[in-house]
């Protein structure tokens, strides 16, 4: 069974702090993954797919390492507008389908 | 950016009765999917659509449910006798081609509240 599993949190830190968020998956046949951001009660909202070279975007950077089966998100200078839950997500490969995990709930303070 | 559409946003049901989630995929994408999320748990594949077809579903979408494209804008979601346990947010989402990397569009979501 394949499977993605976060610590659920929840991160509680300051604006302007640093902030890593990990992530591992069971099924090593996994090709694709994705950090996606859900608001409460509102739809996930894509953002970033996670490459093995590492990819960033703006204050975010993603890192994939297939031999741990581990994926990673940081967000550094968080914003108030940071505050959400953060899901890994691994493609489920022949379903066609995603596979996400429960969510790393993150909350910025002032 | 182009959205996917979700009705109603809200739907309280009484338990056995049938409800019908609708859907507004974006207008050129081909693929179409069905995710739901209980409260306080994982967003959960439901089934995918293709060509006029259920591509993939999970072992969640068993008889009790079905979907439909009826016209060529609408995709609907069909719950038969709905049971207690199916009280969920259901997400609809499209994509333009099959997903690998390219990205997925959800809907706002129907939360769906069985009585």
């Amino acid at each position: 069974r394949k499977e993605v599993e976060q610590d659920p949190g929840p991160f509680n830190v300051p604006e302007g702090a640093t902030v890593a968020f990990n992530c591992t998956y069971s099924n090593s046949a996994s090709q694709s993954f994705f950090w996606y951001r859900q608001d409460c009660r509102k739809e996930p909202k894509l953002l970033m797919s996670v490459y093995s070279s590492g990819n960033e975007d703006g204050r975010f950077t993603a890192q994939l390492n297939r031999a741990s089966q581990y994926i990673s998100l940081l967000i550094r200078d968080s914003k108030l507008s940071d505050s959400a839950t953060y899901l890994c997500v691994g493609y489920g490969g022949s379903q066609g389908n995603l596979i996400f995990g429960k969510g790393t709930k993150l909350s910025v303070k002032p | 950016e182009p959205e996917v559409t979700q009705t109603p946003s809200h739907q309280v049901t009484q338990m056995g009765q049938e409800v019908i989630l609708r859907c507004v995929p974006i207008s050129n994408h081909l693929y179409f999917y069905w995710y739901r999320q209980i409260l306080g748990q994982k967003v959960e594949f439901l089934v995918s659509f293709y060509n006029n077809e259920i591509s993939e579903k999970s072992e969640i979408f068993d008889d009790q449910f079905s979907v439909e494209r009826p016209d060529g804008s609408n995709f609907t979601l069909k719950i038969r006798s709905t049971k207690l346990e199916d009280s969920a947010m259901y997400f609809c989402a499209s994509s333009e081609v099959r997903l690998t990397n390219e990205k997925l569009f959800f809907g706002s979501g129907t939360q769906l509240s069985v009585l």
